[in-house]
């Protein structure tokens, strides 16, 4: 069954720094999405892609993040100078169509740890 | 997108079915119903959804009232493997990309025991 991976499972960074996290999306999906995770909170919504450009975006994603699609199959999130507080699990997700319905599936997450 | 309402936690025995509730009270015409579950900080799965009519798929069954003021997401026979937070999410359909974005709550912690 296909499914959505993400690299890597496991990101230390200094403050600071820039990091990009990459997903592999499912092959015929069409629409692309990051959420995250702080360690015991709710998933929080960061952006949505589509059509090689942004979609939709929370106020968590400021000008210190991007989203890209490099190529045909990756999609990646960078975060240009990490702050202790970006320290999450990271979610990558992606759907086939939006129509009158229809399901994201999520990958298993880059956990990013900021010191 | 409407609010929903689940309860924490609830337990349930292996083997038996796990029906876990919630309320969205709010809901307008073309919003959906959909269950997603997220396994000790694993990506979120999705089990099913449905918009007024019940709906049934390998993973679990859901109930919608005829209100459609709630639901209950049924796990008809629950293994350990089922424990997970289980959050139902309300949005609406139809083409728009403000509609890509899914709003998780606290959702449920489903603890399923031997």
């Amino acid at each position: 069954e296909p499914e959505v991976t993400q690299t890597p499972s496991h990101q230390v960074t200094q403050m600071g720094q820039e990091v990009i996290l990459r997903c592999v999306p499912i092959s015929n999906h069409l629409y692309f999405y990051w959420y995250r995770q702080i360690l015991g909170q709710k998933v929080e919504f960061l952006v949505s892609f589509y059509n090689n450009e942004i979609s939709e975006k929370s106020e968590i994603f400021d000008d210190q993040f991007s989203v890209e699609r490099p190529d045909g199959s990756n999609f990646t999130l960078k975060i240009r100078s990490t702050k202790l507080e970006d320290s999450a699990m990271y979610f990558c997700a992606s759907s086939e169509i939006q129509v009158t319905s229809y399901e994201q599936y999520f990958g298993p997450g880059t956990r990013l740890t900021v010191t | 997108d409407a609010k929903t309402t689940q309860p924490p936690s609830m337990d349930c025995a292996e083997g038996r079915a796990a029906n876990l509730p919630c309320n969205h009270s709010t809901i307008s015409g073309n919003e959906y119903v959909y269950w997603y579950r997220q396994i000790h900080s694993q990506g979120p799965q999705y089990i099913i959804h449905g918009l007024k009519n019940n709906e049934t798929n390998e993973m679990a069954s859901l109930i919608i009232t005829e209100d459609r003021k709630s639901s209950t997401l049924i796990l008809p026979h629950a293994t350990l493997r089922d424990t997970a937070v289980y959050y139902c999410i309300v949005r609406g359909g139809g083409r728009g990309s403000t509609l890509g974005r899914l709003y998780f709550g606290r959702g449920t912690q489903l603890t399923v025991w031997p």
